[in-house]
């Protein structure tokens, strides 16, 4: 079993649809958790960046954790056609490496 | 832009030789993270160097080592390359100190063997 599970997708939603993408983990030592968006094979880009539990809105992203069920979230409102990317969420303990989900492809719809 | 480059972006090259790929990290940032990713395995974490010295190995082959330099820039060598070792490999780096556990990525090189 893989410490990070995500569905790998494709998730197709219509132009301004809101929506959820989903991690959960089995390591309960991770205390910090992110969600990086990467464009066709290009660098990850740093969307979300949540300590512990809790909410954390940015923008028309928003960013939830909860520990007790190792399970973290992405919410994206009005969705738009460039939001289409593949979005992977990874988390760490203190000072480590980062481990990965598999990532998930957004497609949205004009 | 995350600050991060690295060189070169796209690298070809045959069976049994030997590349060097490299990193230099935000201003300010001591660690270096290297990580591959291919279509299979996602992204998986090679090694991590903080202000020179090695701190942490994950699943890095040993055909492949890495360095960090005084100026903090890191290489990573791969030899003996197959053609398994296609993939985009990407370095990271961060800031130390408080919590913040954020890492930021170049662009990646992307690496075919032939």
């Amino acid at each position: 079993q893989k410490e990070v599970e995500q569905d790998p997708g494709p998730l197709s939603v219509p132009e301004g649809a809101i929506v959820s993408l989903n991690c959960t983990y089995s390591n309960s030592a991770f205390q910090y958790f992110m969600w990086y968006r990467q464009y066709s094979r290009k660098g990850p880009e740093l969307l979300m960046y949540t300590y512990s539990s809790g909410n954390k809105e940015d923008g028309r992203f928003t960013a939830q954790v909860d520990k007790s069920s190792k399970y973290i979230s992405l919410f994206i409102r009005d969705s738009q056609p460039s939001d289409s990317a593949t979005y992977l969420c990874a988390m760490s303990e203190y000072g480590n490496k980062l481990v990965f989900g598999a990532g998930t492809i957004l497609r949205v719809k004009s | 832009d995350s600050g991060v480059t690295q060189t070169p972006k796209h690298l070809i090259t045959a069976t049994g030789q030997r590349v060097t790929l490299r990193c230099s990290p935000r201003s300010g940032d001591l660690s270096v993270y290297w990580y591959q990713q291919s279509l299979d395995q996602g992204l998986q974490f090679l090694i991590q160097y903080y202000n020179g010295e090695e701190r942490a190995k994950g699943n890095i082959l040993e055909r492949f080592s890495a360095q960090q330099f005084p100026d903090l820039h890191s290489e990573l060598n791969l030899s003996s390359l197959e053609l398994g070792d296609s993939a985009l490999y990407f370095c990271a780096s961060k800031r130390t100190g408080g919590y913040q556990e954020t890492q930021y990525f170049g662009p990646g090189t992307r690496l075919l063997v032939l």
